[in-house]
């Protein structure tokens, strides 16, 4: 199935750890995000790779930091994780190119949970 | 500072009858809209958008439109079905080929059979 996929699904761990959560798109879009969802339901952009460039990185906590291995992947590592990073973290991608407006096609999530 | 709102965070809407979601905005910048519709464990898709220089789209049963002066935007669905029943997010943007959209918080529409 083309799709964007997030691994894994749920993620629950201790304040201070370090975790990852890997994200794969088989559309062949160019440009890649990751967004937080918070307990508000405020969906807010955190980073867009272009390319595997970075060309969105809002105000995010450097403990977050992506990385682009290749135009299909974006992986979120988070270090030192606490409390206020619980949330559902949402992978996207668009096409990029010819088109001027590009709606994204998201992943499933993965809801992360800090004790 | 939200600057795309729903306003409403829940409707309830029996099956057949319209269902009108509302998204208000306060960025005169935004040019482009769209509406994302969500089901529960899965992530948003794409549902139908709008240009700032139209005041209408139309696709099937969803229609957008677009008030500019009164920074509006609201998604008719009709008639409703019972699996239009998800949350329905707005999302702007600004500017040509801008990766940036700024969703608001969504609507949880139920369509009552």
């Amino acid at each position: 199935d083309t799709a964007v996929s997030q691994t894994p699904k749920y993620l629950v761990t201790q304040m201070g750890n370090d975790k990852s959560i890997k994200c794969e798109q088989n559309l062949g879009h160019d440009t890649m995000y990751w967004y937080k969802q918070d307990s508000k339901k405020f969906l807010k952009i955190m980073f867009s790779y272009n390319n595997k460039e970075l060309i969105i990185n809002e105000t995010v906590p450097n403990r977050f930091s992506p990385k682009s291995p290749d135009k299909a992947h974006l992986n979120l590592h988070i270090n030192s994780l606490e409390l206020g990073d619980s949330a559902v973290y949402f992978c996207a991608s668009s096409p990029s190119g010819t088109r001027i407006y590009n709606e994204q096609f998201f992943g499933p999530g993965t809801r992360l949970t800090v004790l | 500072d939200q600057q795309v709102k729903q306003n409403s965070p829940s409707l309830s809407v029996q099956e057949g009858r319209i269902s009108i979601l509302n998204c208000d905005y306060t960025n005169s910048m935004f040019d482009y809209f769209l509406w994302y519709k969500k089901y529960p464990a899965e992530g948003p898709t794409f549902l139908i958008s709008i240009s700032s220089i139209k005041d209408k789209n139309e696709d099937g049963r969803f229609t957008v439109f677009l008030n500019k002066s009164a920074k509006h935007l609201s998604l008719h669905i009709v008639p409703s079905q019972p699996g239009d029943s998800a949350v329905y997010f707005c999302a702007a943007s600004a500017g040509s080929g801008t990766y940036k959209y700024i969703f608001g918080t969504g609507t949880r529409l139920k369509v009552l059979a």
